[in-house]
C-alpha cells in the first residue's frame, strides 16, 4: 500500500502570515491524485485543494496553493494571509485508480491573533 | 441540500454489545466508505462499497461488518469482536472510479465503549 507522511504534527502561524504544511508520499505509480483536507474542531472533513499528478501546474484555490514536486514525491500546502478560521487539522491524501484513498497522520495548525 | 448524514453523533456502548452506525447519502454516489480516526493517526479504511450489494474489506475490517442493500445507505456494525472500538467514525462517498473522485464526508460518529 502507498504511504503518506506528514512530518509536522503541529504548526502555528500568526494571523495574516503565510504557512507551509509538508507532505511526502511513496508510490511507484505515475497516475494518481493528491488532496489536502481540512478538519476543523467540528470534525467535518472539507476538501481544500486537489492536484492531478500528470499536471505540472500547481493547483491554487484562493489563499491556498500547493507546491507539487513529482520527482521528489512532495506535495506541500501553502496558506497565505492566514485567518483564524484556518485553524484545524490538515490531512494530506493520495489516491490512484488502483488504490484506495491514503491519508497522512495530519498536521494541527494553530493561528495566533 | 445534498450531503451525507451520520447518526447518532455520540454513541455509548457497553462491552460485549454490538452497535450499528448509520450513514445515508443523497448525492447519488456509487461508492461509499467507512473510516476510523484515532488521535495522532490519519483516517484508516474499514470497509468500502463500489456498488449496491457488494463491499470489500479495508485495512482494519476485523471486528466490523457492513451491508449495502440500497445505494443511499451503508451502515456499519461494530461487533463485540472489535477489541478497541472507542474512536471517531467517518463515512464518506464518491462518484466512483472517475479521475476526480474526491470523497465527501459525513459529520462523523463518536463511539465510546464503557
Amino acid at each position: 500500500a502507498q504511504t503518506v507522511t506528514q512530518s509536522q504534527p503541529e504548526m502555528s502561524v500568526q494571523e495574516a502570515e503565510t504557512v507551509t504544511l509538508s507532505c511526502t508520499y511513496d508510490t511507484s505509480e505515475s497516475d494518481y491524485y493528491l488532496f489536502w483536507y481540512k478538519q476543523p474542531p467540528s470534525r467535518q472533513m472539507i476538501l481544500v485543494i486537489r492536484q492531478e499528478a500528470y499536471k505540472q501546474q500547481n493547483a491554487t484555490e484562493n489563499r491556498f496553493s500547493v507546491n507539487f514536486q513529482k520527482a521528489a514525491k512532495s506535495f506541500s500546502l501553502k496558506i497565505s494571509d492566514s485567518q483564524l478560521g484556518d485553524a484545524a487539522m490538515y490531512f494530506c491524501a493520495y489516491r490512484s485508480p488502483l488504490d484506495d484513498m491514503r491519508f497522512g497522520a495530519g498536521t494541527r495548525l494553530t493561528v495566533k491573533p | 441540500d445534498g450531503g451525507i448524514t451520520q447518526s447518532p453523533k455520540y454513541l455509548f456502548r457497553k462491552e460485549g454489545q454490538n452497535v450499528t452506525l448509520s450513514c445515508e447519502q443523497n448525492l447519488n454516489h456509487d461508492a461509499m466508505y467507512w473510516y476510523r480516526q484515532d488521535p495522532g493517526q490519519g483516517l484508516r479504511l474499514i470497509y468500502y462499497s463500489q456498488i449496491v450489494n457488494d463491499f470489500q474489506k479495508g485495512d482494519i475490517a476485523e471486528g466490523y461488518s457492513v451491508s449495502r442493500e440500497k445505494k443511499e445507505s451503508f451502515p456499519l456494525t461494530v461487533t463485540s469482536a472489535q477489541k478497541n472500538p472507542t474512536a471517531f467514525y467517518l463515512c464518506a462517498s464518491s462518484t466512483g472510479q472517475g479521475r476526480y473522485n474526491e470523497q465527501f464526508f459525513g459529520p462523523g460518529t463518536r463511539l465510546t465503549v464503557l
